[in-house]
């Protein structure tokens, strides 16, 4: 069974960097797929932040991309967020969750979030 | 941009009502819509992708139509464990760039 694991300080400085990590186990994320990043700030709604695939490649929300790297340790089955220069407005629940894709015919996929992480409360706050 | 909004925002129904959530893109993104469901404290739980297909495991009493711009998310027989907020995204935008509606709450009448 897929299992996914977020882990980071669980309060962070204001302008300085928020980094987490997100454990996967039950299966091997050098098997492809896409992994993602999406925040939800308490009482609000759901925001993508980004997503890697195995090789590195990265796609990121316009809004957040110049503040944020993902990265992939293929070697530890894991992959990361760091978000810069955070402020109060970034203090949410973030999850990590896996983006398999469903071929529909020529180059068309459909991509979702298929196994999400339990999710991990970060503050913002001095 | 692509843009979602969903409605009613919130609700308030019975068990075994028929309960039906809308969403609307501010373009159209073809079929590539998923409904998620998120209980309190809970991280979200993919229920229908590809606007229609259900996911593995989800009861049979989720389902989900629309193309284009509008799209529903439909329980047929409202259950206690269904009281829940629940969330359309878009998968359409090249490059990819996921969006999510605001989300509509369900909750006992």
């Amino acid at each position: 069974q897929v299992q996914l694991q977020e882990s980071g300080p669980g309060l962070v400085k204001p302008s300085e960097t928020l980094s987490l990590t997100c454990a996967v186990s039950g299966y091997s994320i050098s098997s492809g797929y896409y992994w993602g990043w999406i925040r939800q700030p308490p009482g609000k709604g759901l925001e993508w932040i980004g997503s890697i695939y195995h090789s590195g490649s990265t796609y990121y929300n316009p809004s957040l991309k110049s503040r944020v790297t993902i990265s992939v340790d293929t070697s530890k089955n894991q992959f990361s967020l760091k978000l810069s220069s955070v402020t109060a407005a970034d203090t949410a629940v973030y999850y990590c969750a896996r983006e398999p894709e469903t071929y529909c015919g020529g180059d068309c996929y459909f991509y979702y979030f298929d196994y999400w992480g339990q999710g991990t409360l970060v503050t913002v706050s001095s | 941009d692509i843009q979602m909004t969903q409605s009613p925002s919130s609700l308030s129904a019975s068990v075994g009502d028929r309960v039906t959530i809308t969403c609307r893109a501010s373009q159209s993104i073809s079929s590539y819509l998923n409904w998620y469901q998120q209980k309190p404290g809970k991280a979200p739980k993919l229920l229908i992708y590809a606007a229609s297909s259900l996911q593995s495991g989800v009861p049979s009493r989720f389902s989900g139509s629309g193309s284009g711009t509008d799209f529903t998310l439909t329980i047929s027989s409202l259950q206690p464990e269904d009281f829940a907020t629940y969330y359309c995204q878009q998968s359409y935008s090249t490059p990819r760039i996921f969006t999510f509606g605001p989300g509509t709450k369900v909750d006992i009448k």
